[in-house]
């Protein structure tokens, strides 16, 4: 139990596209998202944090209008890079919180989506 | 503030020899602890966690973990490295809270000599 789906596993986009990542809680109602950048080598850092139906929270340093975050349901997610550069270029992780039907909580990571911007 | 520190960046263990991973942390509340293992290129998986009880918690693949408060310590161990386990590991410390990120340490990478 307690699955995330996130997709694309892998993307290449041209530098000034947008590209949509998702992430989804497939056997439970995820009521908060969290999105996370991890760089070669690096840790996980924390992007921004989105409870369903609310406006995401970022973290300082990470410029909202450039990663929109998307929680419109209880079981899905979307981070957009938009207008993509190659900087933008990273490892992205979704992870979802929610309570499972056994009413314990939950925190499961999605298997993360590469970007690579050309 | 709310940290994790792994001191070691990367550790070389031969196949079939003990392995000791560091993780300590500093948090205001009673921390809920986490291991995790990234394969490269891949997301996370969860070994194991503590969130109260035994301080010595078994995780998958022949993983243990031991909470000593007053070390402010989660260390990490296995008897029997396999080549298999090779990958980055990941101390993370958090509320037991659906609402709250965890706090990643920066990792350590493990690399198994034959």
């Amino acid at each position: 139990g307690a699955v995330v789906s996130q997709h694309p596993s892998w993307v290449i986009c041209k530098s000034g596209t947008s590209v949509k990542i998702e992430c989804r809680s497939l056997d439970f109602q995820a009521t908060t998202m969290f999105w996370y950048r991890q760089f070669p080598k690096q840790s996980l850092m924390l992007m921004a944090t989105s409870n369903e139906g609310s406006k995401a929270t970022y973290e300082q340093g990470v410029e909202k209008d450039k990663f929109l975050i998307n929680h419109a349901s209880l079981t899905l997610s979307t981070l957009t890079v938009t207008s993509a550069h190659p900087e933008d270029s990273s490892f992205y992780i979704c992870s979802a919180g929610g309570q499972a039907s056994s009413g314990a909580n939950v925190l499961t990571f999605g298997a993360g989506s590469r970007l690579t911007v050309l | 503030a709310q940290s994790v520190t792994q001191p070691d960046i990367h550790i070389t263990v031969s196949e079939g020899a003990s392995l000791e991973l560091r993780c300590n942390y500093s948090y205001g509340a009673t921390p809920y602890l986490f291991w995790y293992v990234q394969s490269p290129g891949q997301g996370l998986q969860l070994l194991l966690k503590y969130f109260s009880g035994d301080t010595l918690v078994q995780g998958i693949k022949g993983f243990e973990a031991e909470f000593k408060r007053s070390q402010s310590s989660f260390n990490l161990r296995k008897p029997s490295v396999h080549w298999s386990d090779a990958a980055e590991y990941f101390c993370a410390v958090g509320p037991n809270q659906a609402g709250t990120a965890l706090i990643f340490g920066k990792g350590t990478t493990l690399s198994v000599s034959s």
